[in-house]
């Protein structure tokens, strides 16, 4: 498969627990993008990376967000102290340059 | 700023055509759409850069009014796979990722 690969697609967590997921881009993309939806909204912008450098961060990701592509390939979102309210799709996509984003399928995060 | 996206939802007979719009209150470099049926992942339909183009692929067309900061997607003879929930991604500069629209829920019948 050479889509863009999200782990785990589902995530069950406790309120207060740090969660972390993963994203692997199609191989050769130097861009990747983090959103969140929730259920009938559009994916919102959370943050996105060129290469290994992290050029973007929406107001929406607080300080219990954080994102890092290490080596400029695969990408991990970590949420600390997860409330209720971060419960979402999360999104990765990747694109070559400025070409259109390919998505994921998403992490679905629910926090109890 | 998330363009705003008309109508919230409609339904089509198979055969029977759709326009859904988007619209920015800011100046757009792009508009980009997307599909995504539920559970899966959005899926690429077609950008438009600012220079006022239409495009299109099969029945699926769009078009885009740089002054008007306006996007219209045209959906043809629409097919039962043409199912799903529509959006519009606005790009305000070239490198600056996108705004999505609430979407547009589009479901065909038989």
């Amino acid at each position: 498969d050479t889509g863009v690969s999200q782990d785990p697609r589902h995530k069950i967590t406790k309120r207060g627990q740090n969660v972390t997921f993963r994203c692997d881009p199609i191989s050769e993309h130097n861009r990747l993008y983090w959103y969140r939806q929730t259920l009938g909204q559009g994916p919102e912008f959370l943050t996105y990376f060129q290469n290994e450098a992290q050029l973007e961060k929406s107001r929406l990701l607080s300080d219990r967000f954080s994102a890092e592509r290490p080596k400029g390939s695969f990408s991990t979102l970590e949420i600390q102290r997860t409330e209720q309210g971060d419960s979402a799709m999360y999104l990765c996509a990747s694109s070559l340059g400025l070409a259109e984003p390919f998505f994921g399928q998403g992490t679905r995060l629910t926090v109890v | 700023q998330q363009p705003v996206q008309s109508p919230q939802a409609v339904i089509l007979r198979e055969g029977e055509d759709a326009v859904i719009n988007c619209s920015s209150s800011k100046a757009l470099y792009s508009v980009h759409w997307y599909r995504q049926k539920h559970g899966e992942a959005p899926i690429f339909l077609m950008i438009l850069l600012k220079g006022g183009e239409q495009k299109g692929h099969d029945k699926i067309s769009a078009s885009f009014n740089e002054k008007k900061q306006q996007s219209s997607l045209y959906l043809t003879a629409s097919q039962l796979s043409y199912s799903g929930t529509y959006f519009c991604g606005t790009e305000s500069n070239s490198g600056y990722a996108l705004n999505f629209g609430k979407g547009t829920s589009l479901l065909v019948t038989p």
